[in-house]
């Protein structure tokens, strides 16, 4: 079946690093992909998505790229802040585009 | 945006009792819910999915007798933790799929402990 496997946390960054959380998948077809974020207290975020190969997803400043021949959709960011603390998510979705399968989850911790 | 909205986000109860939660959609009819659980420091597990009006689909390995889902309204959709026992207790997360664009939007949560 369909699996997501992501880069273990925790991890602890300062402030303006450079981020990387490298998402891998397997999957039947082509599936859509997701980052996902969740703040502390609160519920899951849509962050950004893909829905084809090579496509580009961006927003608030964190970008991913969905490559097919490595099956791979790792989160970049270029400088992170203190706001971006939080467990991030990389998911898969079916062709129904509803049913999604999460990885494990990975712990940010951004220091001032 | 969208909102999804669970209630209670907390509860506690003792072991042999049914808890309720309560997921609603505020600001949009949602066809599809789905609830998940989440263990500590691992990822989201679908449990079900729910679409109004029907019975709920159970994915593989989950009670559904123990697991009771009421998706009655196209804003409501529930989740009955029957004879909940200590080992039921996780964090419960509820996501609703909009009619017209099918995304996903997901509710805070609700944590459960089970006494």
């Amino acid at each position: 079946g369909d699996s997501v496997t992501q880069m273990e946390g925790p991890v602890t960054l300062s402030e303006e690093a450079f981020l990387t959380i490298n998402c891998t998948y397997t999957a039947t077809g082509y599936p859509s992909l997701f980052w996902y974020v969740q703040y502390p207290g609160e519920g899951l975020q849509l962050l950004l998505k893909a829905t084809k190969a090579d496509d580009k997803g961006s927003n608030k400043g964190f970008e991913a790229t969905y490559r097919k021949e490595t099956t791979s959709f790792h989160l970049e960011k270029g400088s992170v802040q203190v706001s971006d603390s939080a467990v991030y998510f990389c998911a898969l979705s079916d062709r129904s585009g509803s049913r999604l399968t999460f990885g494990e989850g990975t712990q940010l911790t951004v220091n001032p | 945006g969208a909102v999804v909205s669970q209630h209670p986000s907390r509860v506690i109860c003792k072991s042999g009792t049914s808890v309720k939660i309560e997921c609603r959609s505020l600001d949009f009819q949602a066809t599809t819910m789905f609830w998940y659980r989440q263990f500590p420091k691992q990822s989201l597990m679908l449990m079900a999915t729910s679409n109004e009006g029907s019975k709920a689909t159970y994915e593989q390995g989950v009670e559904k007798d123990k697991f009771l889902i009421n998706h009655a309204s196209l804003t409501l959709s529930t989740l009955t933790v029957t004879s909940a026992h200590p080992e039921d207790s996780s964090f419960y997360i509820c996501s609703a799929s909009g009619q017209n664009t099918g995304e996903l939007f997901f509710g805070e949560g609700s944590r459960l402990t089970v006494l």
